[in-house]
């Protein structure tokens, strides 16, 4: 099964308005990611943060993480119709040999 | 291309038909992964090779899967006799050497009818 679940499912917004989806996840991890995936396409690596880090910014996005609740939450802002598509947290944790994926947000930016 | 591919992009399959999905990494990287990712779900982690060894099989879901990669570069994940429920998109994805920088290929997606 996988490591963590997002929420929302779905998330609709209007272009320019800012959009946040949680990641929850159950083992203690090294480093989070966030990746988008494109209808059709593979996945896109967005952002790190380490497990000792709180949040982190990249551009539009901006990234916290509280290991303490074993959750994270990505917020893009200004939002773009471009920014439509699926978005994932993963996680990797000492002695796996291989990411854990969330359940994923499908983002929907109406122009 | 300085990417991961796969091919074939597509594939369909008759149910207990073999399949064989391709997967060429970026040059160089000495890990890759092979991952399931079913529709409307995140991907599943299926097998990881350190060159040409696979360290770790612990997801593949039964021994109709097998997955090589001989000189260390390409790797090829076969499925025997397919059933219904292998119809997924297959991601490939390859690092230098960690686990978390991983490069995504853009998935083969396999119908089984």
């Amino acid at each position: 099964s996988q490591q963590g679940e997002e929420d929302p499912q779905a998330l609709s917004i209007q272009e320019g308005e800012n959009a946040t989806m949680n990641c929850s996840y159950k083992t203690s991890i090294n480093n989070l990611q966030w990746y988008r995936q494109n209808s059709g396409r593979g996945l896109v690596h967005l952002i790190l943060i380490r497990s000792n880090e709180r949040e982190k910014h990249s551009g539009r996005l901006r990234v916290t993480l509280d290991t303490s609740k074993k959750s994270s939450s990505l917020l893009i802002t200004a939002s773009r119709a471009a920014d439509t598509a699926s978005y994932f947290c993963a996680t990797d944790s000492t002695g796996a040999n291989n990411l854990f994926f969330g359940t994923g947000t499908r983002l929907t930016v109406i122009p | 291309g300085a990417g991961v591919s796969q091919s074939p992009r597509y594939k369909v399959a008759k149910r207990g038909q073999d399949v064989a999905l391709r997967c060429d990494p970026i040059s160089g990287h000495v890990s890759l992964f092979w991952y399931q990712q079913a529709l409307g779900q995140g991907p599943e982690f299926l097998t990881y090779f350190q060159n040409e060894a696979q360290l770790d099989k612990s997801g593949l879901p039964s021994d109709r899967f097998f997955a090589e990669r001989p000189e260390g570069s390409v790797s090829t994940l076969k499925i025997q006799r397919t059933q219904q429920e292998d119809s997924a998109v297959y991601l490939c994805a390859s690092s230098v050497i960690t686990v978390y920088e991983q490069y995504f290929g853009p998935g083969t997606r396999l119908t089984v009818t």
